[in-house]
């Protein structure tokens, strides 16, 4: 039984730049949360979603963006980046439309903005 | 919006002692607590999770208490080993939010053979 991935590892961008990162859930699980985890500080929840749709959004401006696909797996888009987006990425899958409870997390992405 | 604090922000531990973890929050419609650990470079992983409706959870040498009215909730770890060396995290969820947890700051703790 596969926990969560998340692809890419590691990922180096310019300011200005976009990116997509991509996660898969754990097998059986319907919700997918995105949080960005900055050096040496606990992970910051971005948004959550669940039936293809971004159903809680945390303080975070509008270029991030998400998707989720029918086979649960989503994406996390941040446009016109800036230094301060250098971040470990992280997702988080759970089951029972988030109201089950136990996020499970994925590896991350390793974003760098020069 | 939910805050959660988190105490202490090192803590260091000698093989065999006890460690304790403090977390406060701030809105009181939370209730769901979970902990997790995460070593470096690796994945949060969740140890152990508590609901407002308990008021102390067991799994061997970890264990987690809530305080509701103080709302305060902390993390013990018994007879501690050098492999639960990591960093720890409390959060905090409000069930009908949809799961969105709230991070403290985290922990690291060190525990010395």
């Amino acid at each position: 039984d596969a926990g969560v991935t998340q692809s890419p590892t590691h990922l180096i961008k310019t300011r200005g730049q976009q990116v997509t990162l991509r996660c898969s859930p754990k097998s059986g699980h319907d919700t997918v949360s995105w949080y960005q985890q900055a050096l040496g500080q606990g992970p910051q929840f971005i948004f959550q979603y669940y039936e293809e749709e971004e159903r809680q959004r945390g303080n975070f401006p509008d270029r991030f963006s998400g998707h989720q696909y029918p086979n649960y797996s989503s994406e996390l888009n941040v446009n016109a980046l800036l230094l301060g987006d250098s971040a470990l990425y992280l997702c988080a899958s759970s089951s029972g439309g988030g109201v089950a409870v136990g996020q499970f997390f994925g590896p991350g992405t390793r974003l760098t903005v020069l | 919006g939910e805050n959660v604090e988190q105490h202490p922000s090192t803590l260091s531990v000698q093989e065999g002692d006890s460690a304790v973890i403090k977390c406060t929050y701030s809105d009181s419609a939370s209730n769901y607590f979970p902990w997790y650990k995460q070593e470096l470079g690796k994945r949060p992983q969740l140890i152990i999770d508590i609901r407002s409706n308990v008021g102390e959870k067991k799994d061997q040498r970890i264990a987690v208490t809530l305080n509701k009215t103080a709302k305060h909730f902390s993390l013990h770890i018994t007879e501690t080993q050098p492999e639960d060396s990591a960093v720890y995290f409390c959060a905090a969820s409000i069930n009908n939010a949809g799961n969105m947890l709230t991070f403290g700051g985290g922990t690291r703790l060190m525990v010395k053979p």
